[in-house]
């Protein structure tokens, strides 16, 4: 069981919108920041959003983020089927002194 | 440009130590902390550390605190993990992962991975 909540799975097809969302609490994403990291199979994640919002360079602007209260949500507009991935949330825990992250969400691009 | 490149893959009985490098080039190793993450098969990612490679100061997650050793040598600019006391739980591919920004957790540069197979 994560810290951090993600729905298992989420899909959409080509060009389409979707939000992947990753609950947390007042000690976790209520008073610190969200990051997202993308991974391929059998890959390295990637940084996708840092500090809720920031998109590092190469990062395209149809990857974005948000966050609000103990909750935060990331968006891939215009999904395309290279997409395809695993997405994870993360974000500090104050009690635990740990960053932790969430379950993953796999997304298909039907 | 930056890169990490980790040691290769370990084969290990249970209740043996494992110890992985992380060998970093493009960039001082001193300047960016230093995580490591895990993931079991089909499983998600789990923080395990993390290192301020000036410093040798270390912070680990209670879950491994006892049973982990992260350490450094600035001269080869290559960080380790070492873990103990080993079980079929510990099966894993680990990372090494810097942080660019102190306290921020965006870690922006991954190692490849090292898979750890833990088997009698």
């Amino acid at each position: 069981q994560s810290v951090l909540t993600q729905p298992p799975s989420a899909s959409g097809t080509p060009g389409q919108r979707v939000t992947i969302s990753c609950s947390g609490s007042s000690s976790t994403i209520g008073s610190n920041t969200v990051n997202w990291y993308q991974q391929f199979p059998g890959t390295a994640p990637k940084l996708l959003i840092y500090r809720n919002i920031q998109r590092p360079s190469g990062v395209p602007d149809r990857f974005s983020g948000s966050k609000s209260g103990t909750s935060a949500s990331l968006a891939i507009s215009g999904l395309q089927s290279e997409d395809e991935a695993d997405y994870y949330c993360a974000s500090w825990h104050d009690s635990l002194n740990a960053w932790v992250f969430g379950g993953g969400t796999k997304l298909t691009v039907l | 440009q930056v890169q990490l490149v980790q040691s290769g893959t370990e084969v290990k009985k249970p209740g043996a130590s494992v110890k992985v490098s992380c060998k970093a080039s493009g960039y001082r190793l001193t300047d960016y902390y230093m995580h490591w993450v895990r993931q079991a098969p089909g499983q998600g990612l789990e923080w395990m550390g993390m290192i301020n490679p000036d410093s040798g100061a270390t912070d680990y997650a209670q879950k491994f605190q006892g049973r982990v050793t992260m350490t450094r040598d600035t001269s080869t600019s290559t960080a380790y993990m070492e873990l103990s006391g080993l079980t079929s739980d510990d099966t894993a591919g680990y990372f090494c992962a810097r942080e660019f920004n102190y306290g921020a957790g965006n870690f922006d540069f991954w190692g490849q991975g090292t898979l750890v197979t833990v088997s009698s």
